[in-house]
């Protein structure tokens, strides 16, 4: 069955550092996958995607995430995090039938230290 | 990016009361639209399919006599929960998709929180 594990539930970095949320996947083929941010009362936003192609994906905000078969994980990335970044990050895996529908992980929420 | 609402944002009942949700769409026409419930540090649990015109496909586990699904219209979806128990309280989101594009064009509402006393 898919599945996606984001195993941090917290992380906490400091404004100016870099971040990376970590995510993992099961999926019997290859994947889309996607991340999203959700920042108190907005809706989740996508933040980027992967279908195929070159691994490394860029999205908006500045995040980027790499796709590794090879370790089945898909982690976002940020090289310098912003106060505003704080927010809820989740992962997620859509199925490759018609229906669209999409695994999300348990997600990893993102503190900023001034 | 295109937005989604729902109504309310936030809702306090009695048990054993009915309570109804609206997702829409604002600025385009969807066809099919999801509806998931959060639980506190838990992933967005995908409820059930709702396709306009249609019967809304339930996940396996989710009761769809307790979870009424109506697609009444390209840009507007209701959950009712009815005979709300204090477990039903929780956090629950609906996401509508653009047709004219794929997974990319899955944009999700604000959420609406649920508290059954």
């Amino acid at each position: 069955a898919q599945s996606v594990t984001q195993p941090d539930i917290h992380i906490t970095v400091s404004e100016g550092a870099s971040l990376e949320l970590r995510c993992n996947y099961s999926y019997g083929a290859t994947p889309y996958l996607f991340w999203y941010v959700q920042s108190p009362g907005q809706g989740l936003q996508l933040l980027l995607k992967y279908f195929s192609g070159d691994t490394l994906v860029q999205g908006i905000k500045g995040f980027e995430a790499e796709f590794k078969r090879s370790q089945s994980s898909f982690n976002l990335r940020k090289p310098s995090v912003h106060w505003s970044d704080a927010a809820e990050y989740f992962c997620a895996v859509g199925l490759m039938d018609s229906s669209y529908k999409l695994i999300f992980g348990s997600g990893t929420r993102l503190l900023v230290r001034p | 990016g295109a937005v989604v609402s729902q109504h309310p944002s936030r809702v306090i009942c009695k048990s054993g009361t009915s309570v109804k949700i609206e997702c829409r769409s604002l600025d385009f026409q969807a066809t099919t639209m999801f509806w998931y419930r959060q639980f506190p540090k838990k992933s967005l649990m995908l409820m059930a399919t709702s396709n306009e015109g249609s019967k809304a496909t339930y996940e396996q586990g989710v009761e769809k006599d307790k979870f009424l699904i109506n697609h009444a219209s390209l840009t507007l979806s209701t959950l009712t929960v009815t005979s709300a128990h204090p477990e039903d309280s929780s956090f629950y989101i609906c996401s509508a998709r653009d047709p004219a594009g794929g997974f990319e064009t899955q944009y999700f509402g604000p959420g609406t929180r649920l508290l059954v006393l």
